[in-house]
């Protein structure tokens, strides 16, 4: 069984401080994905990464993926109230299924 | 370009009723996945589709559930004789040929049994 655990569980911060949210597993990934999640609404996908070591930048947010595609982290640049949310990191397995292994997610408050 | 679309958006229903929830994913996407996700937890996979043909189904799937993809356009699951711990939302997501791991989540169904 594949799990992948998420750190911390709940962050609470003041705007404009950087912050990290990890995300491992013991098992390997065919890609790794986050998402967003606002209460009552769907995941929202923000990035995939597929490449051990590869890294993504989406405006102020850096996503990296472990170099064995074992785990991933999110790094924010001087977060801002909107960045509030459910941050889930989800492994993809592989064959022919791609079905997502989500972790429990970090909730994120960012203080005006 | 719309994105997966699931109707309704809330379901109450009493104990041992029969409920039925639509997805609509986007268009071209072969792939389609139905996840559940309770308070507190990340989304949990339910059953998957690859065009019309439903390829694997979790255990989580007890035999009053079930799900279709008819002419590998829409999709419905339907759950009978509901339970209380049938309560949590349930979610749809499609993904595109070349990317089956970004999958594409809807509003979800929040469907509380009482």
């Amino acid at each position: 069984t594949q799990l992948l655990e998420q750190s911390p569980q709940f962050l609470s911060i003041q705007e404009g401080e950087n912050l990290t949210v990890y995300c491992n597993s013991s098992s390997v990934f065919s890609s790794l994905q986050w998402y967003r999640q606002e209460p009552g609404e769907g995941p929202v996908l923000l990035v995939t990464v597929v490449t051990g070591g590869e890294v993504k930048k989406l405006k102020r947010l850096t996503f990296q993926f472990g170099d064995a595609r074992k785990d991933s982290s999110l790094h924010i640049t001087a977060a801002q109230p909107g960045d509030t949310g459910l941050y889930l990191c989800a492994g993809a397995g592989g064959g022919s299924n791609y079905k997502l292994t989500f972790g429990k997610g970090t909730l994120l408050t960012v203080n005006p | 370009d719309t994105g997966v679309s699931q109707d309704p958006r809330h379901k109450i229903t009493k104990r041992g009723q029969n409920v039925t929830f639509r997805c609509d994913p986007i268009s071209e996407h072969n792939r389609l996945y139905w996840y559940r996700q309770t308070l507190g937890q990340g989304p949990e996979f339910l059953t998957y589709f690859q065009n019309e043909a439903q390829l694997e189904k979790s255990r989580l799937l007890s035999d009053r559930f079930s799900a279709e993809r008819p002419k590998g356009s829409f999709s419905t699951l339907e759950i009978q004789r509901t339970e209380q711990g049938d309560s949590a939302m349930y979610l749809c997501a499609s993904s595109p040929r070349g990317a089956p791991g970004a999958q594409y989540f809807g509003p979800g169904t929040r469907l509380l049994v009482l």
